[in-house]
């Protein structure tokens, strides 16, 4: 199935830990996105890779690094997790000149 | 900087009904506007969008918008709802201009919740 897939879809995790959210893209687009959508369902933009460069940096915590092995790959890792990341995490891609993005269906991360 | 604003939390609305879900936005040049759709539990799903020509536009399950430059806005309508149809519904607007960092802004979604 052509997608965006998301590993893992739940994670619970204790304060202080180190978790990384993986995700992949078969659609041959060439950007992709994380985005943050909080207990209220507001969905914020992350970071966006453009070709494995970054090219979208909003205010996040330097806890947050985003890694882009290649362009079909775009990795999170959160350092120091606090009760606060508690999210659901989107990754989206797209094509350069497309206009929509194709969302993976999210990891729900829990810190305890 | 682009925004979009979605003035309803929550759209009720009787199973056979029209259904309508409000949207404007702002942006500096012409907007690329997006619906999606967000069931329990899931992704976000595309509905449909305006980049240019009719301002009527036609989506998926029946939905279709109409962008309105004059008013800012970008309504999802349905002539006729189904409980099916009950879920969380989200605007999004994209600035062409910005090339690659050209990114998509959502509003902070309506609810809709179809009842027989």
């Amino acid at each position: 199935d052509t997608a965006v897939s998301q590993t893992p879809k739940y994670l619970v995790t204790q304060m202080g830990n180190d978790k990384s959210i993986k995700c992949e893209q078969n659609l041959g687009h060439d950007t992709m996105y994380w985005y943050k959508q909080d207990s209220k369902k507001f969905l914020k933009i992350m970071f966006s890779y453009n070709n494995k460069e970054l090219i979208i940096n909003e205010t996040v915590p330097n806890r947050f690094s985003p890694k882009s092995p290649d362009k079909a790959h775009l990795n999170l890792h959160i350092n120091s997790l606090e009760l606060g990341d508690s999210a659901v995490y989107f990754c989206a891609s797209s094509r350069t000149g497309d206009y929509g993005y194709t969302f993976g269906s999210g990891t729900r991360l829990t810190v305890v | 900087a682009q925004s979009v604003a979605q003035p309803e939390d929550q759209v009720n609305v009787a199973e056979g009904n029209p259904l309508t879900v409000k949207c404007t936005y702002s942006v500096s040049g012409n907007p690329y506007l997006f619906w999606y759709v967000q069931y329990p539990n899931r992704g976000l799903q595309f509905l449909l969008k305006y980049i240019t020509g009719d301002n009527l536009v036609k989506g998926s399950y029946g939905f279709e918008a109409e962008f309105n430059k004059s008013q800012t806005s970008f309504h999802l309508k349905k002539p006729s709802a189904l409980v099916s149809d009950s879920a969380l519904y989200f605007c999004a607007v994209r600035d062409p201009w910005t090339g690659t960092a050209s990114k998509l802004t959502f509003g902070t979604g309506t609810r809709l919740q179809v009842t027989l």
